[in-house]
């Protein structure tokens, strides 16, 4: 059974930096993109970014709202993802889940985002 | 970025109606369109990719269609379990965007 599991949310105040983990069983978790959401309380769906595979480059993407301070990387001996949240602000509260994805050579960026992780949440406040 | 309007917001329906929801992308998303069911408190779920395809394991009543700026999500035959909340989400250009919702409810 494929599954991820986000892990290191808390409390954090502003202006302040936060690691999110996620680690996944069941695959071999360098053949696969990782993407990162998000879910403001009760709020919608929202992309924060995604890393690709090593064999695509292992690069990275953003959204806009949280490009430059944030950062993902991965440690594929481990099988973990790491959402690294720099100068964080309150607007940044939400849960944070990790979903499995392919690299795409025709979008070049990433399709099928299955399964998701349960959620770690972040609360940014002073 | 390419806007997802979906619609309606929120629906009340009975065991055993259909109901269907839609999306408007703002610019061409080509194919590339999922629709996911979130329960409260619980991480969003696959059901439907490229638009029409039926992730293994869903069940049948739930279908989708549509390329391009418009895509409809149907669900036949309404069974308990599936009042939640449905996303469809365009992975077709960066930023990744949803919709923002459909609400589905007894009624």
């Amino acid at each position: 059974e494929v599954r991820l599991v986000e892990s290191g949310g808390g409390f954090v105040q502003p202006g302040r930096s936060l690691r999110l983990s996620c680690t996944a069983s069941g695959i071999t978790f360098g053949d696969y993109a990782i993407t990162w959401f998000r879910q403001a309380p009760g709020k919608g769906l929202e992309w924060v970014g995604f890393i690709r595979s090593k064999a695509y480059g292992g690069t990275t993407e953003f959204a806009a709202s949280v490009k430059g301070r944030f950062t993902i990387s991965r440690d594929d001996s481990k099988s973990i993802a790491y959402l690294q949240m720099s100068s964080l602000k309150t607007e940044d509260t939400a849960v944070y889940f990790c979903t499995r994805g392919y690299d795409s050579s025709v979008t070049l960026g990433v399709y099928w985002f299955d399964p998701w992780g349960p959620g770690t949440l972040v609360t940014v406040s002073s | 970025d390419i806007q997802m309007t979906q619609s309606p917001s929120s629906l009340s329906a009975s065991v055993g109606d259909s109901v269907t929801i839609t999306c408007q992308a703002s610019q061409d998303s080509s194919k590339y369109l999922n629709w996911y069911q979130q329960k409260p408190g619980k991480a969003p779920k696959l059901l439907i990719f490229d638009a029409s395809n039926l992730k293994s394991g869903v069940p049948s009543r739930f279908s989708g269609s549509g390329s391009g700026t418009h895509f409809t999500f149907t669900i036949n035959s309404l069974q308990p379990e599936d009042f939640a909340t449905y996303y469809c989400q365009q992975y077709y250009i960066l930023p990744y965007t949803f919709g923002q919702g459909t609400k589905l409810e007894i009624k």
